[in-house]
């Protein structure tokens, strides 16, 4: 069974400062992964995706990811966290098919400080 | 053009009853999944739609169901509720043949 881990649960980091956030999956076969952001008491955005290709990954609001098949990871990036950041985080594997149940991490809160 | 609606935003029931929950995908999607997010962590997924028939089934029980309509819109029902059932409901929506889900707001359900 597909899982993900996200080995951070809280993250504080100053305005203007990069960010990186953590994730790792565990999958059989070539993953679909995903990032979105959910801001309090709202639904989840997608950030971005990942296929197959470019194992680096552009999404909107900044955001990057790079996918590293050899550590399993996904790892979300932002060069310069403005404040509106401030949210939880949360890493998706999909199955490849056309079923595309969503398996998610915990999640990571993170904390922007002025 | 709308996203994912869902309704209502909130809803206050107590043990051992039934409650529905509603979901319409955005324009041109057909496929629609829900998920469970119990606060603090991530969602769960409970079971997908697609073509009027449940497609998949996460681990949840039998007091969990769903429907969809031609319209491509769904409900989500539980019954004999409990108090761990209290979570963040989440509808998304999937256009034709596409790995990309698209998630509205969700409804806050509180079991008392």
């Amino acid at each position: 069974a597909q899982s993900v881990t996200q080995p951070d649960i809280h993250i504080t980091v100053s305005e203007g400062a990069s960010l990186e956030l953590r994730c790792n999956y565990s999958y059989g076969a070539t993953p679909y992964l995903f990032w979105y952001v959910q801001s309090p008491g709202q639904g989840l955005q997608l950030l971005l995706k990942y296929f197959s290709g470019d194992t680096l990954v552009q999404g909107i609001k900044g955001f990057e990811a790079e996918f590293k098949r050899s550590q399993s990871s996904f790892n979300l990036r932002k060069p310069s966290v403005h404040w509106s950041d401030a949210a939880e985080y949360f890493c998706a594997v999909g199955e490849g098919a056309a079923g595309n149940k969503l398996t998610f991490g915990g999640g990571t809160r993170v904390l922007v400080k002025p | 053009d709308a996203g994912v609606t869902q309704s209502p935003t909130h809803l206050i029931k107590t043990r051992g009853q039934q409650v529905t929950l509603r979901c319409s995908p955005k324009s041109g999607h057909d496929t629609v999944s829900w998920y469970q997010q119990a606060l603090g962590q991530g969602p769960q997924f409970i079971f997908q739609y697609y073509e009027e028939e449940e497609r998949q089934r996460g681990n949840f029980p039998d007091r969990f169901s769903g429907h969809q309509f031609p319209n491509y819109s769904s409900e989500l029902n539980v019954n004999a509720l409990l108090l761990g059932d209290s979570a963040l409901y989440l509808c998304a929506s999937s256009p034709p043949a596409q790995n990309i889900q698209y998630f509205g707001a969700g409804t806050r359900l509180s079991v008392l």
